[in-house]
């Protein structure tokens, strides 16, 4: 698996888009990206993933560059409810195991 | 359609006992996965099973610990005389197989007096 590149932290004002950044030069063509991510003390939520087509749904749009070295995943209008570690993961559609890196953690701020 | 299920929630057990986790995939998913947390570190991949077999257990510390996925019931991970080093956010999650999206359960929180 690719390996990723995540800042360690970010803030966010409540009710403004949250742009959470990812490298991930290395990815290789059958690899997709995969965002999760965990609030504190909870398991791992599953929020989006994409291979080249940038993709919504009803948590976040992802937007991955055109030459899939680095994606974005946006929360367009951030709660404190979104507070929480994300993790973006590189990973062939395969059954295999998630390596989780340190992620970003995103405050929310009031 | 009920989520991942894990129980229970939080379990305590003295240095030498054992310790039973218990998780339920959701309904048509055939393949189980186990993490761990530590304390103020990473989820860390332990062990991958489908119906009545090990896939991938190459995280899976080498004495003590056993995972199980029987044809009828849950997923069990075993720990066997339990230390401290054991205490721990468990975490299991479950794919439908075939595709990678994995859905994590609530977790259950080791604690090792």
């Amino acid at each position: 698996d690719a390996k990723t590149t995540q800042p360690t932290s970010m803030d966010c004002a409540e009710g403004r888009a949250a742009n959470l950044p990812c490298n991930h030069s290395t990815i290789s063509g059958n690899e997709y990206v995969y965002w999760y991510r965990q609030i504190h003390s909870q398991g791992p939520q599953y929020i989006i993933h994409g291979l080249k087509n940038n993709e919504t749904n009803e948590m976040a749009s992802l937007i991955i560059t055109e030459d899939r070295k680095s994606s974005t995943l946006i929360l367009p209008h951030a709660t404190l409810r979104d507070t929480a570690v994300y993790y973006c993961i590189a990973d062939s559609n395969r059954d295999d195991k998630i390596i989780f890196g340190k992620g970003t953690r995103l405050h929310i701020l009031p | 359609n009920a989520g991942v299920m894990q129980n229970p929630r939080h379990l305590v057990r003295r240095r030498g006992q054992e310790a039973r986790l218990r998780c339920s995939p959701m309904k048509g998913h055939s393949h189980v996965y186990w993490y761990r947390q530590l304390p103020e570190e990473g989820l860390k991949f332990m062990v991958y099973l489908q119906k009545e077999n090990i896939i991938d257990e190459s995280g899976m510390p080498k004495e003590r610990f056993s995972a199980e996925f029987p044809k009828e019931g849950p997923s069990i991970l075993r720990i066997q005389q339990v230390v401290r080093g054991d205490s721990a956010a468990y975490f299991c999650a479950s794919s439908p197989g075939g595709e990678d999206t994995q859905y994590f359960g609530p977790g259950t929180r080791l604690t090792v007096l």
